[in-house]
């Protein structure tokens, strides 16, 4: 069965800090894989996704994923959080459907 | 990046009437739609999967009749919550699938989310 894990629930980093967001999934085949984030009563958008090729990329705002295949992960990551970061982040995977973790809170202290 | 518009962005509305929010891809023809329903401080939750031209295919447990969803063109999908109840208050989201050129593409983009009260 297709599922996907954000095995943190809530993270709280301080201004400056790297990030690391993990996403473990469960799926039939390689999915296309997604990050996203949502601020407080809004819709999501999209950072980053990975289809194939270099299974490191880039999204935006300062945010990369790595693909682990073997690993079944698509962590995120960032050098250096901005409090503007603060936000729930989701991960999603799929084909032609998509599946979503439960997200992960960041707060971000100063 | 392809963007996609949701309107109403919050509604009120008396408990046993119709409201509609609508969805649309606004540069990019989406021939598959979602819509998902969000509670505070969980996940997406997926109610429907919209076609283009056909009928909508629910998730178990959702209500296809009180949740009606059509997608009548490529750029937009309308999902009307029928005989509303207070327990419909939520948040609705929905997303369009972006097959990019030739379809060798597959990205679903998010609209902004309709805040539905129901009074």
């Amino acid at each position: 069965a297709q599922s996907v894990t954000q095995p943190d629930i809530h993270i709280t980093v301080s201004e400056g800090a790297s990030l690391e967001l993990r996403c473990n999934y469960s799926y039939g085949a390689t999915p296309y894989l997604f990050w996203y984030v949502q601020s407080p009563g809004q819709g999501l958008q999209l950072l980053l996704k990975y289809f194939s090729g270099d299974t490191l990329v880039q999204g935006i705002k300062g945010f990369e994923a790595e693909f682990k295949r073997s690993q079944s992960s698509f962590n995120l990551r960032k050098p250096s959080v901005h409090w503007s970061d603060a936000a729930e982040y989701f991960c999603a995977v799929g084909v032609n459907q998509f599946y979503f973790g439960t997200g992960t809170s960041l707060t971000v202290i100063p | 990046g392809a963007v996609v518009s949701q309107h109403p962005s919050w509604v009120i509305c008396k408990s046993g009437t119709s409201v509609k929010i609508e969805c649309r891809s606004l540069d990019f023809q989406a021939t598959t739609m979602f819509w998902y329903r969000q509670f505070p401080k969980q996940s997406l939750m997926l109610m429907a999967t919209s076609n283009e031209g056909s009928k909508a295919t629910y998730e178990q447990g959702v209500e296809k009749d009180k949740f009606l969803i059509n997608h009548a063109s490529l750029t937009l999908s309308t999902l009307t919550v029928t005989s509303a109840h207070p327990e419909d208050s939520s948040f609705y989201i929905c997303s369009a699938r972006d097959l990019g050129q030739g379809g060798l593409g597959n990205t679903i983009y998010f609209g902004e989310g309709s805040w539905l009260t129901v009074v």
